[in-house]
């Protein structure tokens, strides 16, 4: 089964650095996300992506996040100067279709980002 | 606005007995509703998914959720728990009109006791 494969799986990173994260979504799918969750809290809606456009952002996603598809194939989530409060996993997903039921969102393993 | 609540953070079961995770859901629309599972370590798992097509769902791995719209819930069971189903469970409605974004309840980390 076609999988959202996300790298690396943990990243550590001193406060101040930019980092990459980087997600191959499933082949034939056209929108993108990125979510994160930080320790013991909710799953958060990041960013949603299509025909190379954000569709909708949450609050978190301020000028310090940038998304890109830089190919065809990969989809990053760049974090430009990174704050200990940007520790979490970050999930990358995918979906055929704008997210509804029918065409349910893909996930990958995630990401563990550590900021120092 | 969409949201999803999970009654318990965490639940207990001896193997081979029914699991009931519980979840109520708030929404102006006819909701699409999931449940994902995380397993330790792992990313997040479709295990099954309301359209609306029917209020008994079945999923993956022997687990089914009813939507109920009087009670506003949407609650997973599994007649008989396996070892291998110790994990966070997530129940996710979709905010319509916002780009796909999924709403996650807290999670219910589901412990199978031996």
């Amino acid at each position: 089964e076609p999988e959202v494969t996300q790298t690396p799986s943990h990243q550590v990173t001193q406060m101040g650095q930019e980092v990459i994260l980087r997600c191959v979504p499933i082949s034939n799918h056209l929108y993108f996300y990125w979510y994160r969750q930080i320790l013991g809290q909710k799953v958060e809606f990041l960013v949603s992506f299509y025909n190379n456009e954000i569709s909708e952002k949450s609050e978190i996603f301020d000028d310090q996040f940038s998304v890109e598809r830089p190919d065809g194939s990969n989809f990053t989530l760049k974090i430009r100067s990174t704050k200990l409060e940007d520790s979490a996993m970050y999930f990358c997903a995918s979906s055929e279709g704008p997210g509804q039921a029918t065409q349910p969102q893909h996930f990958g393993d995630g990401t563990r980002l550590s900021i120092l | 606005a969409q949201s999803v609540t999970q009654l318990d953070s965490h639940v207990s079961v001896s193997e081979g007995t029914p699991v009931l995770l519980r979840c109520n859901y708030s929404s102006s629309y006819s909701p699409s509703l999931f449940w994902y599972v995380q397993h330790p370590n792992k990313g997040l798992q479709l295990l099954l998914k309301y359209t609306s097509a029917a209020t008994l769902v079945k999923g993956i791995n022997g687990f089914e959720a009813e939507f109920k719209k009087s009670e506003t819930s949407f609650h997973l069971t599994k007649p008989s728990a396996h070892m291998s189903d110790a994990a966070e469970y997530f129940c996710v409605v979709i905010h319509y009109n916002q780009g796909g974004k999924l709403i996650f309840g807290q999670g219910t980390e589901l412990s199978v006791k031996p």
